[in-house]
């Protein structure tokens, strides 16, 4: 069975541009949930999409969206790049999402996207 | 206020020796509390998920303990390798409404030496 798969690996931006990532799950998995990863941060949770709709959101301003199709395929969009944007980006999915009340799904995560803006 | 806190922050072990990382959190109600391994530039892949009522669980030489009443978790490591140089990252899910929160420690940097 395929892993998670995130493109592209490796993003270079500037300040102001927007980017677009996207995130395959694993087959079957119906939730995508979206994570920043920076050194000073740590692992932040941006927002989980579960059945194209946007179930669970964190703390992020509204520069950073995403959507899921009906394939359970997501992408995130970042628009008007700031410098403090720059990190990893991973995308995670499960079969019916882990922030579901007594829900203990695995999480499985991608190798995540490499976000630099100049 | 919610927290994770690990600890230590970074720890040198010795190939084939054993060693203990710490997690306590804040998080209350609390749901379920995971161990993660980060390798370098690479996604997170999950160790153990551990309820309420669950006091140790294991994953090969790896063994995660849970204390609800005091808040504490520790990841266990038995007989280091040198593929176990990585980051641990403790995750706390609450369940205070329908879709719950998640709450992330820093992560222990873990470096085995031969």
């Amino acid at each position: 069975k395929a892993g998670v798969t995130q493109t592209p690996r490796y993003l270079i931006k500037t300040r102001g541009q927007q980017v677009t990532l996207s995130c395959s799950p694993i087959s079957g998995h119906r939730s995508v949930s979206w994570y920043q990863q920076t050194p000073g941060q740590g692992l932040q949770f941006l927002f989980e999409y579960f059945s194209e709709t946007q179930r669970n959101k964190g703390n992020f301003p509204g520069r950073f969206s995403g959507r899921q199709f009906s394939n359970s395929r997501s992408e995130m969009n970042v628009s008007t790049l700031e410098l403090g944007d720059s990190a990893l980006y991973l995308c995670a999915s499960s079969l019916s999402g882990v922030l579901v009340r007594e829900s203990y799904n695995e999480q499985f995560f991608g190798p995540g996207t490499r976000l630099t803006v100049l | 206020k919610n927290q994770v806190e690990q600890s230590p922050q970074s720890l040198i072990i010795l190939e084939g020796k054993n060693c203990t990382l710490q997690c306590n959190y804040t998080v209350s109600p609390f749901s379920n509390l995971r161990w993660y391994k980060q390798d370098t530039g690479r996604g997170p892949v999950s160790l153990t998920i551990m309820t309420f009522s669950e006091n140790t669980k294991s994953n090969g030489r790896y063994t995660a303990t849970l204390d609800a009443d005091t808040k504490q978790s520790s990841l266990h490591i038995t007989a280091s390798q040198l593929s176990d140089s990585a980051s641990y990252i403790c995750v706390v899910y609450d369940r205070g409404s329908t879709l719950g929160r998640l709450y992330f420690g820093r992560g222990t940097q873990l470096t085995v030496w031969p």
